[in-house]
């Protein structure tokens, strides 16, 4: 499974555009790049998944550049109910590629102040 | 749907107690997994299973067993509790297609004394 390294901690402030990169050297072919979101005392819940390029849902944008050893999870127009731990976690979706073992790092904690 | 369901909320045991912490999915979903999540870490993997009667250790397995009769449980049992599992507790479910969109429950927090 490829290890991921991206920052403890952001600060923000309300109305701006938040990007938390993740650096991933070792991804696989197969591998995905997937973003979680967690709030205090919440279960991690999904957010976006990517392989290349870019890729955009209701919550956030992923960009992957082509050389994909790193990605960055882009947040528009950050609110107070955007502060929590953003996790990347990089692994292929099948069970023979390790998509069984889902391996949560420390993340990344987001602070939105006013 | 209901998602992924767990009781109890809270818990506190005493050392040495058992109990068997409740995990259910009405999505259908062929994966469930249980994590642990200690102060101010990331989630570590206990146990999952990949379909009904098939169970396999994560990455923190000891002192914790679990079972999967049916597609929608996935039960763990802690056999004798100590302090060290003291901890938030969280079930996970997915489709075996998508094993990285996990569909995460809202967690038990168990404190043993």
């Amino acid at each position: 499974l490829a290890k991921t390294t991206q920052p403890i901690s952001m600060d923000s402030y309300e109305g701006q555009e938040v990007n938390i990169t993740c650096s991933h050297n070792n991804i696989a072919t197969n591998d995905y790049i997937t973003w979680y979101q967690q709030f205090p005392s919440q279960g991690p819940r999904f957010i976006i998944q990517g392989y290349k390029t870019k890729v955009t849902n209701e919550v956030a944008s992923l960009f992957i550049p082509a050389d994909r050893k790193s990605s960055t999870l882009s947040l528009p127009r950050v609110s107070l109910s955007d502060t929590a731990v953003y996790y990347c976690l990089v692994g292929d979706n099948g069970l023979t590629g390790g998509g069984n073992k889902l391996t949560f790092g420390t993340g990344t904690q987001l602070k939105v102040e006013l | 749907n209901a998602g992924v369901t767990q009781t109890p909320k809270f818990q506190v045991l005493k050392t040495g107690q058992s109990m068997t912490l409740q995990c259910a999915q009405d999505m259908n979903h062929e994966y469930m997994s249980w994590y642990r999540q200690d102060p101010g870490m990331g989630l570590r993997l206990i146990h999952y299973s990949v379909g009904a009667g098939i169970t396999d250790q994560g990455e923190v397995p000891n002192g914790y067993n679990v079972s999967r009769s049916t597609t929608e449980d996935f039960p763990l049992r802690l056999l004798s509790a100590a302090p060290s599992q003291t901890s938030v507790y969280f079930c996970a479910s997915a489709r075996a297609s998508t094993l990285y969109e996990q569909y995460f429950g809202p967690g038990t927090r168990l404190t043993v004394t």
